[in-house]
Formats: structure tokens, C-alpha cells, sequence
């Protein structure tokens, strides 16, 4: 099946540091979804990309679905210790409905 | 954003009963609906695709008599673990497609940790 491949899979920085993590796949995707996983909470929405080369930020996040449809980044500006939880990113497959989802990013911030 | 809840939050139960987990959209119309499952520390893993007013439709390898899912409107998703067992302990997510103009994305609820004993 389909499968995205995130990286990376954990990252431990300084508080104000920016971080950057991204998702490839060999399949193209129509939409890519970026969420944030808090311990026990469901996923909360960050960005939302639905077309190629799309460039898309939230505050201090930015995200790109990628020219060739198959990748796409998240980076965090000046992180700050509520920016700490797991980043997943979903494609979402052209003409199916369900998403396929990265192994996650688990961010820890040291203050 | 769209509000999706999920009712309840968390469940102990006996081996051999039935459990029963709501999913709504609160403030938007949702035609399908996803049910998610999580172990700890890894991703969410597809179980069923929710229609509404029609049958789920299952992933490899989820038991359909096992894993029931009603989906009678458009703001309301049920997911019933029958006959739960130990091994059903989990994390149970579910989330609501929802038409953004550009696109669609799936908001998800809070979550509904089971644990059976």
C-alpha cells in the first residue's frame, strides 16, 4: 500500500530554535495535511495544502506541498515549549477519501 | 475550525460486554466519517470509512462484526466494540471529512481510550 515516510521520527532542541521536518513518498498526493498530536488528545489541524507548490503558514508554522506532488515540509519558527507533541502528515490520494499518515515527529524542547 | 466530539472520553469495561463510542460534528455537516485506531507511540491506523446512510466499509483485517459502525446522520458516527476483549484496549479516534472549498480535510475528535479488563 501506500505509505509516506516522515523524518524525522523524533527531535530534541533549545527553546527559539526553529525546526524542520518532512514527509516523501514514492505515490503523488491531491491533498497534504500537517496535524499536532498532543499526549491523549486527538490530532488538532496546523495546515491544510491542496496545491502543488502551495507555500502556506500559520503563525509561526509554514508548510509546501511539493512541485512534484510527492513531499511536503513543515517548519517551525522560534519554538516555544507548547510547540512540544508529535507532527504527523497526511496525503490524501488522488480519488480516495482516507488519508495516509507519516510515523510522526515527536518534538521535545529543552527550555 | 470544525469541532468534532466524541462521547465518552474514556471507558473500563469487563471482558465479553459492548461498548459503545459516539462521534459528532458539532457545528458542520459530515457525509463521511473516519474511525481510527492508536497503540502508544505509534500512528493512527485506519480501521473503517463511515458513510452516512450507508455500510462502513472496513480495512484489512478489522473484524466487521466485531468493530459495528452506524453512521444514521449527518452529524453522528457510532462505533460498538462487541463482545470486547483485553486486546481491544486502545486508543479510538475518529474524525469528520469536511469540505473546505479548495479541498477537503478530515478534523478529528478528542479520542476515547478503552480499556477492557
Amino acid at each position: 500500500g501506500q505509505q509516506l515516510n516522515q523524518s524525522p521520527q523524533s527531535m530534541f532542541i533549545q527553546e527559539g530554535e526553529d525546526v524542520s521536518m518532512n514527509c516523501t513518498s514514492s505515490s503523488i498526493f491531491n491533498t497534504w495535511l500537517w496535524y499536532k498530536q498532543d499526549p491523549g488528545e486527538g490530532p488538532v489541524l496546523l495546515i491544510a495544502l491542496y496545491k502543488a507548490g502551495e507555500l502556506t503558514s500559520n503563525g509561526r508554522l509554514t508548510a509546501q506541498f511539493g512541485i512534484t506532488r510527492k513531499d511536503s515540509f513543515l517548519n517551525i519558527s522560534a519554538s516555544i515549549p507548547s510547540d512540544v507533541g508529535i507532527y504527523f502528515c497526511a496525503g490524501q490520494p488522488q480519488g480516495a477519501q482516507k488519508l495516509v499518515f507519516g510515523q510522526g515527529t515527536r518534538l521535545t524542547i529543552n527550555p | 475550525g470544525a469541532v468534532v466530539s466524541q462521547h465518552p472520553s474514556w471507558v473500563i469495561c469487563k471482558s465479553g460486554t459492548s461498548v459503545k463510542i459516539e462521534c459528532r460534528s458539532l457545528d458542520f455537516q459530515a457525509t463521511t466519517m473516519f474511525w481510527y485506531r492508536q497503540f502508544p507511540k505509534q500512528s493512527l491506523m485506519l480501521m473503517a470509512t463511515s458513510n452516512e446512510g450507508s455500510k462502513a466499509t472496513y480495512e484489512q483485517g478489522v473484524e466487521k462484526d466485531k468493530f459495528l459502525i452506524n453512521h444514521a446522520s449527518l452529524t453522528l458516527s457510532t462505533l460498538t466494540v462487541t463482545s470486547a476483549h483485553p486486546e481491544d484496549s486502545s486508543f479510538y479516534i475518529c474524525s469528520a471529512k469536511y469540505l473546505a472549498g479548495v479541498g477537503e480535510t478530515q478534523y478529528f475528535g478528542p479520542g476515547t481510550r478503552l480499556l477492557v479488563l
